[in-house]
Order: C-alpha cells, then structure tokens, then sequence
C-alpha cells in the first residue's frame, strides 16, 4: 500500500519564524490532505490539495503530485500554531485516507 | 451548517466489556469513516459505510464493527475489549466520492482498565 513520510518529526520555532513542513508518498493519490490537531485531540482541516497551490492567510501549499510530495508552509509563526500537523493521502478504489506519523511542532514566545 | 458530531466525548471500560460509539455525519454527507489512533501505531483506519453499506475495511479484528443508518449516523462496536483498544477514535464525514474533503469530528477517548 501508499507509504507516507513527513518531516521532520519534530520541530522548535520561535515566534515570528517560518517552516516548511514536508510529506512525501510512495504512489499516485486523488485525495491530499493537511491537518492540525488541536490539544483536544480534533483534526481540523487545512488544505484539501491533491496538486497545485493554495494559501488561507499565513498557511499555504503546494502539491507537486508527479514528484509525490507535499509541501505546508507556516509563515510567522505564532503560540497558537503549535500542535501536531498530519498529512494524509487516498489511493484510488482503497476509501481510507493513509496518514504520515505527523510533524510535531513547538512555537515558542 | 454544524459539523461532525461524536459522543460520548470520554468513556472508561474495564477488560471484557464491549462499547458502542457514535458518530453523526455533517447534513448531506452520505459517508462516515472511523479512525483509531495510538501513540504507539498513530492513525489508522477501521472501516468506511457509506449509504448504509460497508465499503472498505482495515485490517482490524472481527471484534471491531461498525454499521449505518438511514439517517447517515454510524455506530461503531468493540466487543470484549482489551488494554490496547484505548485509543481516540475518530470519526469522518464526507460525501462519499474519494476527491472531496474528509472532516473529522472531535473524537471519542476510549480508556480500557
């Protein structure tokens, strides 16, 4: 089956900073998506993005889906960023959505 | 309109026991997946109905089930349950084509004693 990698595993920013998270997958999918978890345990939806490029205010992605990865960009950081970003992939005829382990990521004041 | 519900939101069981959770889809959403997710294997997936209809599975044993009903709303089951059940359990709703946004409700937090 689809094997998702993102990275890094864990990340540290100050306040202010920009990062770049990364999620690769290992076959063709119709179905991207981004996630934050809150600390309540929700996946709230960021980007529904199996190619191209979107932005909603400080978040953005790109998809480049002939090279297999995935791309969410956070610019200015803040506090309320912090939490557990997921990408997540579906493969044609499968219905279930595969999830990267999740990038870990600390904003600090 | 409101969006993905689940409940109960906490529950404890003991070793043996079954439970029952509940998800209600956004309005319109014909399809609900279950997830669950275990700091040690992250988010996997259970089943998927949609239409009333299980259409995909995971690779989970026969003690985890799930069904559908008319209204959307989906159950799942866990029948004689173990330590390593307790997870979060994570419903999603969508319409029920693959290339369309998948939207999680809070999640149900499951504690086996």
């Amino acid at each position: 089956g689809i094997q998702v990698e993102q990275s890094p595993p864990d990340l540290i920013l100050q306040e202010g900073a920009n990062s770049t998270l990364r999620c690769n997958f290992s076959d063709s999918v119709n179905n991207l998506q981004w996630f934050h978890q809150n600390p309540w345990g929700q996946l709230i939806n960021l980007f529904y993005i199996p190619s191209g490029t979107k932005q909603n205010g400080r978040l953005s992605a790109t998809t480049v889906a002939t090279e297999r990865y995935s791309l969410l960009y956070i610019s200015s950081s803040q506090t309320t960023d912090s939490g557990v970003y997921f990408c997540a992939v579906l493969s044609s005829n499968t219905g279930k959505l595969i999830f990267g382990q999740g990038t870990t990521l600390q904003v600090k004041p | 309109k409101a969006g993905v519900t689940q409940t109960p939101r906490y529950l404890i069981k003991t070793r043996g026991q079954q439970v029952t959770l509940s998800c209600s889809p956004i309005s319109g959403h014909r399809s609900v997946s279950w997830y669950q997710q275990t700091p040690g294997q992250g988010l996997q997936f259970l089943f998927e109905y949609f239409s009333e209809t299980q259409r995909n599975k995971g690779n989970f044993p026969g003690r985890f089930s799930g069904r559908q009903f008319s209204n959307s709303r989906s159950e799942m089951n866990v029948s004689t349950l173990e330590l390593g059940d307790s997870a979060l359990y994570l419903c999603a709703s969508f319409g029920g084509q693959f290339q369309e946004t998948q939207y999680f409700g809070p999640g149900t937090r499951l504690l086996v004693l």
